[in-house]
C-alpha cells in the first residue's frame, strides 16, 4: 500500500534552517510528482510546493519563493524540503503529498491523493 | 493564483442530516475540483476528484456535482465519522489554492 513517512521537523530559531524528508512506498515513486503543503495550527491548508516526476520542474508558493526549495531522489525514493531563513510564520504542519492524475475530458486533472502524517516544524526564539 | 471560497464555514447537523458545501472559485477551473476530509490530528483524504467522482473506498453517502465555478460536496446522511473539516481544491493552475474550509461540528 501507499506509504508517505515524513521526518525532519523540530523547533528551530528564526533565520534558521531545516530540511524536511518525505519516505515514500508502496508505489513507482519516480513516476509521480509530489507536493508538500502545510497548515498552521489551528488553520486551513496551504500548498508549498510541487516537484514532477522527474524532477525537471517545480514551482513553489509565493511566500516560501527563494527561501524553499523542493527536490527528489529517485533512486532513495524520497522527497525533500530544504527550507532556509525559517520564519514565525513558517510554523506549521508539513505534509509531503502525491500529486495523483485523473482522466477529465481530453487531458488529466491533478488531485494529491494520498498524504503522509505530518512533521511538525516550529520556529521559535 | 485562483481563490476559492467556501461556505459556510461550520455547521451544527445531526446525524442523519443531509449536509451540502458549496465551493466558488475565482475563474473557471472546468472540473479540475477536488474535495478533502480531515479530523482532528490527521492528515487530508481525498474523497472527490474531478469534481464528481468518488474516490475508491470512500463511502457512497458522499458526491460531488458542479463544474466552471461552482461546486458542491453533499453528504446524504450525516454519519457519526463524517464530524470533520472538509476543504475544497483546484489543481486548474499553479498554484495550487484550497478553500478556507468547512467544519462540520456536532
Amino acid at each position: 500500500q501507499v506509504q508517505l513517512v515524513e521526518s525532519g521537523g523540530g523547533v528551530v530559531q528564526p533565520g534558521r534552517s531545516l530540511r524536511l524528508s518525505c519516505a515514500a512506498s508502496g508505489f513507482a515513486f519516480s513516476t509521480y510528482g509530489m507536493h508538500w503543503v502545510r497548515q498552521a495550527p489551528g488553520k486551513g491548508l496551504e500548498w508549498v510546493a510541487v516537484i514532477y516526476y522527474d524532477g525537471t520542474n517545480e514551482y513553489s508558493a509565493d511566500s516560501v519563493k527563494g527561501r524553499f526549495t523542493i527536490s527528489r531522489d529517485n533512486s532513495k525514493n524520497t522527497l525533500y524540503l530544504q527550507m532556509n531563513s525559517l520564519r514565525a510564520e513558517d510554523t506549521a504542519v508539513y505534509y509531503c503529498a502525491r500529486r495523483g492524475l485523473a482522466f477529465c475530458g481530453g487531458g488529466s486533472c491533478p488531485n494529491l491523493d494520498y498524504w503522509g502524517q505530518g512533521t511538525l516544524v516550529t520556529v521559535s526564539s | 493564483d485562483i481563490q476559492m471560497t467556501q461556505s459556510p464555514s461550520s455547521l451544527s447537523p445531526s446525524v442523519g442530516d443531509r449536509v451540502t458545501i458549496t465551493c466558488r472559485a475565482s475563474q473557471s477551473i472546468s472540473i479540475s475540483l477536488n474535495w478533502y476530509q480531515q479530523k482532528p490530528g490527521e492528515a487530508p483524504k481525498l474523497l472527490i476528484y474531478t469534481a464528481s467522482s468518488l474516490q475508491s473506498g470512500v463511502p457512497s453517502r458522499f458526491s460531488g456535482s458542479g463544474s466552471g465555478t461552482d461546486f458542491t460536496l453533499t453528504i446524504s446522511s450525516l454519519q457519526p465519522e463524517d464530524f470533520a473539516t472538509y476543504y475544497c481544491e483546484q489543481s486548474y493552475s499553479t498554484p495550487v489554492t484550497f478553500g478556507g474550509g468547512t467544519k462540520v461540528e456536532i
